[in-house]
């Protein structure tokens, strides 16, 4: 059974850092693409980021490019967001999904609450 | 890359059918069969309904089903339960490496 669990979420102020993790389990980490996808309050799905089974393609958005960078751990069956210079506009519950490369995504974890408010 | 065009809501009763609609353009929906569906109750977590334009995954019932003409794709839900009032959000695969979202639509369960 697949199971990401998403960590790492909180109360920043702007301009701060913060970095997520998601454990996966219950299937072959090393053999997914994986993304992180957010999602406003009220508002709706945005992808952000996405990291190749191997490591060799990664893509951001316009809205996070130059400020989060995405990362893997296949050791450790983990996938990371690190989040620099944090804007209000960041503020969103983030999600950690396993890909079929980038046709869809078919499993998410529970999701992590970043709010970057002063 | 400008967000795929949603319905903001639509609404039907019991046991009938509806279909929310999705339009894109040539550099997505139109250019790629990599459209996929996706159903989010309140509170969790979104879940995937539809792939590559029509496929659905295990466990999701044939009551849903999905299909493209030129740079919109529609998900038709028939019979509709109870259960199924959610918000649905289309997402297509843009080229460049870029998946874009549909800003979503509320189905009402009247």
């Amino acid at each position: 059974q697949v199971r990401l669990v998403e960590s790492g979420g909180g109360l920043v102020k702007p301009g701060g850092s913060l970095r997520l993790s998601c454990a996966a389990s219950g299937f072959t980490f090393s053999d997914y693409y994986m993304t992180w996808i957010r999602q406003a309050p009220g508002k709706g799905l945005e992808w952000i980021s996405y990291i190749s089974s191997t490591v060799t393609t990664i893509y951001y958005a316009d809205s996070v490019r130059g400020r989060f960078t995405i990362s893997r751990d296949n050791a450790e069956n983990s996938l990371y967001l690190q989040m620099n210079s944090l804007r209000a506009e960041d503020t969103a519950v983030y999600y950690c999904a396993r890909g079929a490369q980038l046709r869809y995504v078919d499993s998410w974890g529970q999701g992590t609450l970043v709010t970057v408010s002063s | 890359q400008s967000a795929l065009t949603q319905p903001r809501s639509v609404s039907g009763s019991p046991g009938q059918s509806v279909t929310i609609s999705c339009t894109g353009s040539r550099g997505d929906i139109g250019g790629y069969n990599y459209v996929s569906w996706y159903q989010q109750h309140p509170g969790k977590a979104p879940k995937l309904m539809i792939f590559d334009v029509s496929e659905r995954p295990s466990g999701v019932p044939d009551r849903f089903s999905g299909s493209k003409s030129g740079n919109t794709a529609s998900l038709t839900i028939s019979g509709l339960q109870a259960d199924d009032e959610a918000d649905y959000y289309c997402c297509s695969y843009a080229g460049s490496y870029i998946m874009l979202f549909g800003g979503g639509t509320k189905l009402t369960v009247l």
